[in-house]
């Protein structure tokens, strides 16, 4: 069973470009969550995709939307980029959409917007 | 007021000593509590789960929930260096509303 993976590792982009980052799920986990982690704080919840719907979404606004795909990848896309984007960004899998079952992180991308 | 506390630290302690983490809630809906470990430069990994009140334990881990207090606890017994990391507690209700996280605890054990 291979573990989560997010590429790029890293990237930096000007505020107000737009930005697309990558996860690959475990096998077999229908259940995408993404979150924000800025520098010294907690992973912040930014939405959850079930079997390629949003089916939840914590307080980040619309210019953060999502795709899951049927081969267990996925995508996080901001628009228009700003400053405070910068951050660190983790994608989650699970075997369900409830989020009290394990969610198995990858190693993030950091983002920098300068 | 943030829906979950954690004090940042660093918290320094020397090898072989008991380590007490702890968060403050404030959401009384919360029911599921998590203990993630979290090193430099990698994701967070999942190290205790308990549902509701009361204790799990481990191995050296001992996790403790008090939903009275809305106050939760992970307890580290004999802590080596390779415990180092930053330890983010996680609390969720259930369904599809994703996890809450404190801050993080910046954990230092000195051999």
């Amino acid at each position: 069973e291979t573990g989560v993976t997010q590429s790029p590792t890293h990237l930096i982009k000007t505020r107000g470009q737009q930005v697309t980052l990558r996860c690959s799920s475990q096998s077999g986990h229908n259940t995408v969550s993404w979150y924000q982690q800025a520098l010294g704080q907690g992973p912040q919840f930014i939405f959850q995709y079930y079997r390629e719907e949003e089916n939840g979404r914590g307080n980040f606004p619309p210019r953060f939307s999502g795709l899951q795909f049927p081969n267990y990848s996925s995508e996080l896309n901001v628009n228009a980029l700003e400053l405070d984007d910068s951050a660190l960004y983790l994608c989650a899998s699970s075997w369900t959409a409830s989020a009290y079952n394990e969610q198995f992180f990858g190693p993030g991308t950091r983002l920098t917007v300068l | 007021q943030k829906e979950v506390e954690q004090d940042p630290g660093p918290l320094s302690v020397p090898e072989g000593a008991i380590v007490s983490l702890n968060c403050t809630y404030s959401n009384s809906a919360f029911q599921y509590f998590m203990w993630y470990r979290q090193y430099s430069r990698k994701g967070p990994e999942l190290l205790m789960y308990t549902y509701s009140s009361g204790n799990k334990e481990d191995g050296r881990f001992t996790a403790q929930v008090d939903k009275s207090s809305k106050y939760i606890s992970l307890f580290i017994r004999d802590s080596q260096p390779s415990d180092s990391a930053t330890y983010l507690c996680a609390m969720t209700g259930g369904g599809a509303d994703g996890l809450t996280f404190g801050k993080g605890t910046h954990l230092i054990i000195q051999p």
